[in-house]
């Protein structure tokens, strides 16, 4: 069963910190890894990783995947209230069940000001 | 960027009632398109594979027959909770892929979500 697991579960900072979110997976024909920002209603695009070792940034937010050891980052620098959220990664799966997201149970990160 | 359309995006109904949700893509086609449930403070959990002109695809423990989903088009899909209860009450989530050239990598594109209410 495909399978995908984020750490911390929840995570309280100031702003102007960083932080570091991770993601492991298990998943038959693996094809991309996707990262997305929920706030109150439905979960807005972040990244979408498919080589190892390629970052992908944009602002503040960045994102790494390494296919070897199943794993993949993200990381937010200096920190605003604005970041509060959950964040969520997928792991997406390709042939027969291309588009077919297993998401990870979420990161709930909190920014005090 | 592509738009996925979910109306309502809000919903009470009393228990024992019908509900449709609809999901459109606007601006592109979608011939796979995903229901996910997500109840407070859990993650998404995929609830079954909407493909056009076929039936759906339902993963283990969802009730077909309760959750009725419908491809007419390939920029539409309609969930239909039949004899809602209170444990129904949720948060709907559709996602559709753009029909796109085999091997693109492409990200599932999400509407805004459905919460629905049995009372």
């Amino acid at each position: 069963e495909d399978k995908v697991v984020q750490s911390p579960l929840s995570l309280v900072v100031h702003e102007g910190d960083t932080v570091t979110l991770n993601c492991s997976y298990e998943v038959t024909n693996f094809r991309s890894l996707l990262w997305y920002k929920q706030e109150k209603k439905a979960p807005t695009f972040l990244f979408m990783l498919t080589s190892s070792g390629i970052e992908k940034k944009s602002g503040r937010l960045s994102s790494i995947l390494d296919k070897k050891e199943l794993f993949s980052i993200l990381n937010i620098t200096a920190t605003q209230t604005g970041d509060s959220a959950v964040y969520l990664c997928a792991a997406n799966a390709g042939g027969t069940s291309y588009g077919k997201l297993t998401f990870g149970q979420g990161t709930i990160l909190t920014v005090h000001p | 960027g592509a738009v996925v359309s979910q109306h309502p995006s809000r919903v009470i109904c009393k228990s024992g009632t019908s509900v449709k949700i609809e999901c459109r893509s606007l601006d592109f086609q979608a011939t796979t398109m995903f229901w996910y449930r997500q109840f407070p403070k859990q993650s998404l959990m995929l609830m079954a594979t909407s493909n056009e002109g076929s039936k759906a695809t339902y993963e283990q423990g969802v009730e077909k027959d309760k959750f009725l989903i419908n491809h007419a088009s390939l920029t539409l899909s309609t969930l239909t909770v039949t004899s809602a209860h209170p444990e129904d009450s949720s948060f709907y989530i559709c996602s559709a892929i753009p029909r796109g050239r085999p091997g693109v990598n492409t990200e599932a594109f999400f509407g805004q979500g459905t919460r629905l209410t049995v009372v």
